[in-house]
């Protein structure tokens, strides 16, 4: 069953340097998103990207958070400088169509020092 | 707004015990709904869904039926096994949104 697939599995990074995290969505989804879990609380939604466009984006998603899709593969998130309360689990997911279940990855943990 | 509240965890039974995890829903529209498993180092799957009201959703022995009455897609399993082990997260979509609102989650650890 294709699965989308999250590099790094963990990543640590110093406070103020910019991170990238990556995602590989399943194939022939369309829609694709970023959550994520600070540890011992909710999963929480952070962005929706469609047509290489955001669609939807939570509070949390400021000014220093970018999402991209640079080939018809990848789909990325940038963490621009870096803060402590970054630390978290960052997951992917995808879809094909709306109102499906969303697919998930693996996740990134993301340790900011 | 749209939120989720499931049961205070962490839930610790023994195997073959009889399971439920609560959840119930504050929803603004027509919500799916959805419970994730996330076993020990992996991602988040998907477990099972109800789309409207009176559905049940199954697999793997768990089952949870879509309560619009009272709001709740409560999940339950007859015999649990250790294998079962793994947090638990209640979700919903509501119809034509992109996102997923979750519960905080609810660990699961069954002892042999």
């Amino acid at each position: 069953e294709p699965e989308v697939t999250q590099t790094p599995s963990h990543q640590v990074t110093q406070m103020g340097q910019e991170v990238i995290l990556r995602c590989v969505p399943i194939s022939n989804h369309l829609y694709f998103y970023w959550y994520r879990q600070i540890l011992g609380q909710k999963v929480e939604f952070l962005v929706s990207f469609y047509n290489n466009e955001i669609s939807e984006k939570s509070e949390i998603f400021d000014d220093q958070f970018s999402v991209e899709r640079p080939d018809g593969s990848n789909f990325t998130l940038k963490i621009r400088s870096t803060k402590l309360e970054d630390s978290a689990m960052y997951f992917c997911a995808s879809i094909r169509w709306l109102n499906q279940p969303q697919h998930f990855g693996d996740g990134t943990r993301l340790s900011i020092l | 707004g749209n939120s989720v509240t499931q049961m205070e965890g962490p839930v610790t039974l023994s195997e073959e015990a009889f399971l439920t995890i609560n959840c119930t829903y504050t929803a603004t529209g027509y919500p799916s709904l959805f419970w994730y498993v996330q076993y020990p180092g992996e991602g988040l799957q998907l477990l099972l869904k109800a789309t409207k009201a009176d559905d049940k959703g199954s697999n793997k022995g768990f089952e949870a039926t879509y309560r619009k009455e009272t709001t709740s897609f409560h999940l339950e399993k007859g015999s649990v096994q250790v294998s079962d082990s793994a947090v638990y997260f209640c979700a919903l979509l509501i119809q034509g949104a992109q996102k997923l609102v979750f519960g905080q989650g609810t660990r699961l650890t069954i002892n042999p």
